[in-house]
């Protein structure tokens, strides 16, 4: 079963507009963190956001927030006032604390296109 | 801003010869992994790295993939006999705890090219 899943291939909205990337996962181990990941064209990994599992506030980030739905089991990453520059791949990533040495385990991505 | 550098960018190589991508962590980290992203899909783990051994890899990494910390600032992955499908992006990662509130730290990449 997918540890992660990002129900979004692709995703537009319009400049200035906020947009909600999906994410889902499953997992047994109590203590886990949730992160995002954006990938720009040019490729490199870059850290938005992270979700611990016992915080009690949404993580914030600037103009990225993380919607931390623990019962649904779903972390949706909200961009505020979106720009051209957020075009790009979002990448949803969980950590199990539990006898892990912090890998990180990937969703499949959702591309995310601001039109102007 | 202290950072994860990888070099090559990029490497072409023919099938069956033998490639190093080489990773310099940010010097405080302890923890250091590596990644493939196959172009158009997911990052996949491969190996996790720490106190001088490998704690864990995935079933990627099979007899063909090594990892090394040979001078204790670089941290290489090495392909024995590459493959047409070991075409991929490799991401190295460090960070400095392998729980809690901390990311893992990406370089910008190494795109394998094999032909």
């Amino acid at each position: 079963a997918q540890k992660i899943t990002q129900t979004q291939p692709g995703m537009f909205v319009q400049e200035k507009e906020a947009v909600t990337l999906d994410c889902t996962y499953d997992t047994s181990d109590p203590s886990y963190g949730l992160f995002w990941y954006k990938q720009p064209s040019s490729g490199e990994m870059i850290f938005l956001i992270y979700q611990g599992s016992y915080d009690q506030q949404n993580a914030t980030e600037g103009r990225y927030s993380l919607n931390f739905q623990k019962a649904r089991k779903s972390a949706n990453l909200v961009i505020s006032a979106s720009q051209l520059g957020d075009s790009a791949m979002y990448f949803c990533a969980m950590r199990e604390d539990g006898g892990s040495q912090g890998n990180l385990i990937f969703g499949k991505g959702t591309k995310l296109s601001v039109k102007p | 801003e202290p950072e994860v550098t990888q070099t090559p960018s990029h490497q072409v190589t023919q099938m069956g010869q033998e490639v190093i991508l080489r990773c310099v962590p940010i010097s405080n980290h302890l923890y250091f992994y590596w990644y493939r992203q196959i172009l158009g899909q997911k990052v996949e783990f491969l190996v996790s790295f720490y106190n001088n051994e490998i704690s864990e890899k995935s079933e990627i990494f099979d007899d063909q993939f090594s990892v090394e910390r040979p001078d204790g600032s670089n941290f290489t992955l090495k392909i024995r006999s590459t493959k047409l499908e070991d075409s991929a992006m490799y991401f190295c990662a460090s960070s400095p705890r392998a729980q809690g509130n901390t990311e893992a730290f990406f370089g910008q990449g190494t795109r394998l090219t094999v032909v």
